[in-house]
């Protein structure tokens, strides 16, 4: 089956240093990945979107990702973590008819 | 901006009882989703819908229902709650030709007593 693997479920992070959010994925053909945050007690928002265009895709909020076919690879980047920063990410695969799949999520902290 | 809603932030329900969520979203969306989110899960697609009285069976459907009768509103239903069906429930939206982009709401906390 197609799906996404979350490699770190918690990241802990200074305020002011790169954010590392790994993700790997799993699919016989290119496939198109997302990125989505959720902050404590509001709805999940996209972050950014792979569908092929281009491998490195910007994202809000500073965020960037990188598709690498090579390593099945499609990790979260920021250069310089700030606290508004802490939430929860889930990498997200987009299949057939429209269904999304979530990894299991990274929860970002980001300390002082 | 698009908005979608549900209809209780927190429930508390018990046993055996009929439970419905209901979503609501302002934009005209033809897609519309219900997930669960559990810790260490992620989300997992219960059940969606393209179109008015349409659905299909996402990757949980067992011990759930759900109706669209109206464009704007979809509801989940739960027939005779249990108590590994206390979760945080998720609605969606998407529009036809961005489904990949979808809306969610703030979430419904149901606990099941």
């Amino acid at each position: 089956a197609q799906s996404v693997t979350q490699l770190d479920s918690h990241v802990s992070v200074s305020e002011g240093t790169p954010v590392l959010l790994r993700c790997n994925y799993s699919s016989s053909y290119s496939p198109s990945l997302f990125w989505y945050v959720q902050h404590p007690n509001k709805g999940l928002q996209l972050l950014l979107k792979y569908t092929s265009a281009a491998t490195l895709v910007k994202g809000i909020n500073g965020f960037e990702a990188e598709f690498k076919k090579s390593e099945t690879s499609f990790h979260l980047t920021k250069p310089s973590a700030h606290m508004s920063d802490a939430a929860e990410y889930f990498c997200v695969w987009g299949g057939t008819a429209s269904k999304l799949t979530f990894g299991t999520g990274t929860r970002l902290q980001v300390t002082l | 901006d698009v908005k979608v809603t549900q209809s209780s932030r927190y429930l508390v329900k018990r046993t055996g009882e009929k439970v419905f969520l209901e979503c609501v979203q302002d934009m005209d969306h033809e897609n519309m989703f219900w997930y669960r989110q559990d810790p260490g899960l992620g989300l997992r697609l219960i059940y969606f819908s393209y179109d008015v009285k349409m659905k299909e069976k996402g990757d949980i459907p067992e011990g759930y229902s759900v109706s669209r009768e109206k464009k704007e509103r979809f509801s989940l239903i739960l027939e005779s709650a249990s108590t590994n069906q206390t979760s945080m429930y998720l609605c969606a939206s998407s529009a036809p030709g961005r489904t990949y982009e979808q809306y969610f709401g703030p979430g419904t906390r149901l606990t099941v007593t």
